[in-house]
């Protein structure tokens, strides 16, 4: 089980948004995190924990391993108000995600 | 440039079957796995079922949907399929098929925009 903390955020552009998700048993660096718009698709920005997908701004980074994992954003930009979910690969199946964290503006 | 685009939704009542098709352009659609994930409205989202790239084949279901749905891909049209059926409500969702790596590697770089399955008398 995946659960991310906080449910909400509130913040304003410019500020460092941090997000955890947390593994109920260690996945150890399979994680994942996605951004999701209204509307829209999720989009993968990290994977491995750390490894930036293609394209992804460099103001996006992510940490950890095993049970505890962190997305920071340094310094929001207006297009990154979403829903951030995490996603886990190493045990499966079933692949599972996180119940999602809502970045909204403060 | 890598692009799935899905398609098949649409209202059908419980008990039904649908079948979903996702095209998939863009890249060597043999070498890759792939997967349907699935959105119910203002929910989060949740894993349906992955089908590992054409040397593996294997094939795999969450629980809420084995044996009711089966997952294949037509190599030759570049299309993924998603046979659903023994319909129920709890089943409305947009469905997403996404990209994975090779192999078994459920690492989702790319999704489609969605279809939208609505499970209603």
């Amino acid at each position: 089980v995946l659960t991310q903390s906080p449910a909400t955020l509130s913040l304003s552009p410019g500020e460092r948004a941090t997000f955890s998700c947390r593994a109920s048993e260690s996945v150890f660096s399979y994680l994942a995190w996605f951004q999701q718009k209204p509307g829209q698709a999720p989009r993968l920005l990290i994977y491995d924990a750390s490894n930036r997908a293609t394209g992804i701004p460099a103001r996006f980074s992510g940490s950890g391993s095993g049970t505890d994992f962190t997305l920071t954003i340094s310094s929001l930009e207006p297009e990154d108000f979403a829903v951030y979910y995490c996603q886990q690969r190493y045990k499966w199946p079933p692949v599972t995600f996180g119940q999602g964290t809502r970045l909204e503006i403060k | 440039e890598v692009q799935m685009l899905e398609s098949g939704g649409g209202l059908v009542q419980p008990g039904g079957s649908l079948r979903l098709s996702c095209a998939a352009s863009g890249f060597t659609f043999t070498t890759y796995a792939m997967t349907w994930v699935r959105q119910a409205p203002g929910k989060g989202l949740e894993w349906v079922s992955s089908i590992a790239d054409s040397n593996d084949g294997r094939t795999f279901y969450a629980d809420s949907v084995k044996g009711r749905f089966t997952i294949s891909r037509d190599v030759s049209k570049s299309t993924l399929f998603l046979q659903m059926s023994s319909l129920r409500v709890e089943d409305t969702a947009v469905y997403y098929c996404a990209k994975a790596g090779t192999g078994t590697d459920m690492v989702f770089h790319s999704w489609g925009p969605g279809t939208l399955v609505t499970v209603s008398s």
